[in-house]
C-alpha cells in the first residue's frame, strides 16, 4: 500500500508569485485534506476535498484554492504569495470524508 | 471556536522517566480527540485516539490518553520513556461530524539516554 506522497520536497518562491503543491492521496483514500505548519506551530486546515469536491474551509483568504481530480490526487495552489506564507504545507488522505487522516511528508515553503 | 492548548512546549526527561503531557480543548459538545507524533525526518502520524467509550485510550508504542470531560482534557502519559521517544507530540480534536482537525501547537519532547 503506497502511502501520501507530496511534492516537491522543497520550493522557494518570490513575493507575488504564485505556487502549485501536489499531493497524491493514500490507494483507496478519496479524500485530501490540506493544512500549512508555520514554524513552532501546529498545523492549521486549510480546506477538505472529498469526491472532487470542497467539503469544508479554514479560516484561510480565496487565493488559497485547491483541486482534486479523478484518481483523487489533489492540488493546492496560492496566488500572490505573502512572507507569511512560508510555513510546511501538508497533505493528508483518508478513506472517506470523517476517516483517520494519514499524513505525507510535506512540501516546505519558503517565500522571500 | 474550538481551540486546543498544549501546557508544554519543551519537555526534556531521562529515560525511564515517567510522562505526561497535557492538553485541553475548548469545545463544550462532544468531540472527538487525538494525539498525533512527529518523530525528526517522519511523516506526522496517529498515535492514538478517543471517539467514544471507555475514557482510557491505549496507543501504540506503549502511550495512553485519559478523556476528563469535566475538566476538557485529554492528557498523553507514559509511564516509561524510551530515548526512542524523542518527538513532536501534538494533540488535537475535531467535532465528529466535521472534517477539519483543530492542532496544538505542539510539545517537543527530549530523552536523554
Amino acid at each position: 500500500e503506497t502511502g501520501v506522497t507530496q511534492s516537491p520536497t522543497h520550493l522557494i518562491k518570490t513575493r507575488g508569485q504564485q505556487v502549485t503543491l501536489r499531493c497524491s492521496s493514500q490507494s483507496g483514500h478519496n479524500t485530501v485534506s490540506w493544512y500549512q505548519q508555520a514554524l513552532g506551530q501546529g498545523p492549521q486546515f486549510i480546506f477538505q476535498y472529498y469526491r472532487e469536491e470542497e467539503n469544508g474551509r479554514g479560516n484561510f483568504p480565496p487565493r488559497f484554492s485547491g483541486l482534486q481530480f479523478p484518481n483523487y490526487s489533489s492540488e493546492l495552489n496560492v496566488n500572490a504569495l505573502e512572507l507569511d506564507d512560508s510555513a510546511l504545507y501538508l497533505c493528508a488522505s483518508s478513506r472517506d470524508s470523517l476517516g483517520e487522516q494519514y499524513f505525507g511528508p510535506g512540501t516546505r515553503l519558503t517565500v522571500t | 471556536a474550538q481551540s486546543v492548548s498544549q501546557h508544554n512546549h519543551h519537555v526534556i526527561l531521562s529515560e525511564a522517566a515517567s510522562l505526561e503531557l497535557g492538553c485541553n480543548y475548548s469545545y463544550g459538545g462532544t468531540v472527538n480527540l487525538f494525539w498525533y507524533v512527529q518523530y525528526p525526518g517522519q511523516h506526522l502520524q496517529l498515535l492514538l485516539k478517543y471517539f467514544s467509550g471507555d475514557p482510557l485510550v491505549k496507543g501504540i508504542k506503549g502511550f495512553e490518553a485519559e478523556f476528563i470531560k469535566s475538566k476538557f482534557s485529554f492528557n498523553l502519559r507514559k509511564p516509561s520513556v524510551q530515548w526512542s521517544d524523542t518527538a513532536e507530540y501534538f494533540c488535537a480534536v475535531n467535532e465528529p461530524r466535521d472534517d477539519k482537525i483543530i492542532f496544538g501547537k505542539g510539545t517537543r519532547l527530549h530523552i536523554l539516554p
